[in-house]
């Protein structure tokens, strides 16, 4: 069984640049999550998709992150404009479902420098 | 709103050792617990989880950890680590309606030869 892709897992921008990551889920999956690992840190949940709706999204920074899952399957996080603080890795997750009891299952990673 | 506290944020430990990887939490509701471990360059792989019944929880690789719900603990043992448990290793929280997780701020286990 394929795990979660993700792409690019590393990228390099200038701060005021914009950048997007994207997200493939395990396949049967509804719910998918984006997290922000700052060095040094344990994860942050940024948002929460069931299908393609958002569940929470309430840590998310919406002045400059954005994100979607049109089709219920695929996602896309993008930052415009980046700061030097949103240097980290952006984890994607999936889970069959919202329950807590389903394993959440992480990709590799994107590794965001902001210069 | 819930937290994680992970009491030490490196422990050093020779080969064949036993060692334990302290973890604290802080919910006003039930929650389900989680011990995660992250090699480098990759992402987060789940050892084991506690749910409800048995409070001893034992997970891949030889690791075991026991929730204590009056001291609000799940801290992550092995009787013997080997070089290859090298990495850091995160508890995490969710309540038990929704499936988002909060995260310590992990421990990174140092084995020595």
């Amino acid at each position: 069984e394929a795990g979660v892709a993700q792409s690019p897992r590393y990228k390099i921008i200038e701060k005021r640049q914009s950048v997007a990551f994207w997200c493939n889920p395990i396949s049967g999956h509804a719910t998918l999550y984006w997290y922000q690992q700052i060095l040094g840190q344990g994860p942050k949940l940024l948002i929460q998709f069931q299908n393609n709706g958002v569940v929470d999204d309430s840590q998310l920074p919406k002045d400059r992150f954005s994100a979607e899952r049109l089709k219920g399957v695929d996602s896309t996080l993008k930052i415009q404009p980046a700061k030097l603080e949103d240097s980290a890795v952006y984890l994607c997750a999936s889970s069959l479902d919202w329950l807590s009891t389903n394993e959440q299952f992480f990709g590799p990673g994107t590794r965001l420098t902001v210069l | 709103a819930q937290s994680v506290t992970q009491l030490d944020s490196q422990v050093p430990v020779f080969e064949e050792a036993p060692v334990e990887l302290r973890c604290n939490y802080s919910s006003s509701v039930s929650v389900y617990l989680f011990w995660y471990v992250q090699y480098p360059n990759q992402g987060l792989q789940l050892l084991l989880k506690y749910l409800s019944g048995s409070t001893l929880v034992k997970g891949i690789n030889g690791f075991e950890a026991e929730f204590n719900k009056s001291q609000t603990s799940f801290h992550l043992r092995k009787p013997s680590v080997h070089i290859s448990d090298t990495a850091e290793y995160f508890c995490a929280v969710s309540e038990e309606a929704g499936n988002m997780l909060t995260f310590g701020g992990g421990t990174r286990l140092m084995v020595k030869p």
